[in-house]
């Protein structure tokens, strides 16, 4: 089955630009999603297709995806986005709706 | 505005049976993919069943044959029939909007289901 690899954590001071990443063979090929979820809160999708945003969601919320990474970019970081962040990817075959282990975003 | 708001959950004995239920408002649920996610404490998301638009229905293996999707389109709810839960299943249990058939764009506040002696 598809795997994706995100790293444990990231750290960034406000008003500073944070980048999550998101591995997997190809990935590139595929539409990726990204959710937000803060403690105690069901996850919250910020991006999808790779870049784009809900209605409601801040521009300082981008993504890109290219070969085998895909990236969420948080620009000017806020204390309030503080959360674990995960991607997701969908496939055709065995377990549809693939997630990334996730990432918490520390702000310092 | 969309709502959907899971119950059901709580506590279960390893091997015994829960159902849980997802009431749906500002949308039909039989006209779209509706899925169940579920996190384990700590851990991240796992997607567990969905039933698509056309009544269909798929799992992932981990609870393949113990677990049911099902919905009533007459009250707009979803249902997850849990069976022989296993310790491992002890999660928070989401349900949600699947976008033809993609990602999630809407979900419930869960509902934590303990497996547990």
């Amino acid at each position: 089955s598809y795997v994706l690899t995100q790293p444990p954590s990231v750290s960034v001071a406000p008003g500073k630009t944070a980048r999550i990443t998101c591995g997997g063979n190809n990935i590139g090929s595929k539409g990726v999603h990204w959710y937000q979820q803060k403690p105690g809160q069901a996850p919250v999708l910020v991006v999808y297709y790779d870049s784009d945003r809900p209605s409601g969601i801040p521009e300082r919320f981008s993504g890109s995806n290219s070969g085998n990474t895909a990236t969420l970019t948080i620009s000017r970081v806020e204390a309030g986005d503080e959360a674990d962040y995960y991607c997701q990817v969908w496939e055709s075959s065995g377990d549809h709706w693939v997630f990334g282990g996730g990432t918490k975003l520390t702000v310092l | 505005e969309v709502q959907l708001v899971e119950s059901g959950g709580g506590l279960v004995q390893p091997g015994g049976s829960l159902r849980l239920s997802c009431a749906a408002s500002g949308f039909t649920v039989s006209s779209n993919y509706m899925s169940w996610v579920r996190q384990a404490p700590g851990k991240g998301l796992e997607w567990v069943s969905v039933i698509y638009s056309g009544g269909s229905t798929d799992y992932a293996d981990s609870v393949k044959g113990r677990f049911t999707i099902s919905r009533d389109n007459s009250k707009n709810t979803l249902y997850l029939q849990m069976n022989s839960l296993r310790a491992e299943d002890t999660a928070v249990y989401y349900c949600a909007r699947a976008h033809h058939p993609d990602y999630f764009d809407y979900w419930g506040q869960g509902t934590l289901v303990t497996v547990s002696s």
